[in-house]
């Protein structure tokens, strides 16, 4: 089955700063990568996602790269403000199956 | 439009009792997935119903069971609990099919088993 490796555990950057999550996958069959950010106490919520027949999408202050011959992707926080402070979980799937997750990142951003 | 709603919202049982959760799915979706989330850990996933089915399985024990009823809503039912099944128990809707199925999250149940 498919194995989603997440890194680093915990990041702790300065307001303004970037943020930058990584994660590998295994199955290189894998075409659908999705990232959720989940708030303490809250549910997990889908901040963007990308498709394997693009290597990069971008929303606003955050943006996901695609490498599928080194089978990683990465998420990319921008201007981080206090507000972004949370757990960001990857996530990678194949066709219709379940998504299996990464085991997340604490972001803390220092005001 | 209302979201993926969960109940209850907390929940305190003792080993070896039984337990069930709620989930009703996002308006238009008729796929519910549940997960297992144990503290700082992602999410597992458990099975997913559709059309009233269980679709998938992940790697879970029979003590963990489901339905889905007619108007797309789920239980999950786990028996005998054991100290190791308190987490957070999350649901999640999505419409079938590769490309339509990205999942949204209900707020979960936190389970504690004592």
């Amino acid at each position: 089955g498919e194995n989603v490796e997440q890194h680093p555990s915990t990041l702790s950057v300065q307001e303004g700063d970037s943020a930058v999550i990584k994660c590998t996958y295994s199955d290189s069959a894998s075409n659908y990568f999705p990232w959720y950010k989940q708030e303490l106490g809250k549910r997990p919520q889908l901040i963007i996602d990308i498709r394997s027949n693009v290597g990069e999408k971008k929303d606003q202050r955050i943006a996901v790269t695609l490498n599928k011959t080194a089978k990683h992707f990465s998420l990319h926080i921008t201007e981080t403000q206090p507000e972004d402070s949370a757990v960001y979980f990857c996530a990678a799937r194949r066709g219709s199956y379940i998504p299996t997750f990464g085991r997340g990142t604490s972001l803390i951003v220092h005001p | 439009d209302a979201g993926v709603t969960q109940s209850p919202t907390h929940l305190i049982k003792t080993r070896g009792q039984q337990v069930t959760l709620r989930c009703s799915p996002k308006s238009g979706h008729d796929t519910v997935s549940w997960y297992q989330q144990a503290l700082g850990q992602g999410p597992q996933f458990i099975f997913q119903y559709y059309e009233e089915e269980e679709r998938q399985r992940g790697n879970f024990p029979d003590r963990f069971s489901g339905h889905q009823f007619p108007n797309y809503s789920s239980e999950l039912n786990v028996n005998a609990l054991l100290l190791g099944d308190s987490a957070l128990y999350l649901c999640a809707s999505s419409l079938p099919g590769e490309v339509a199925d990205t999942q949204y999250f209900g707020p979960g149940t936190r389970l504690t088993v004592l």
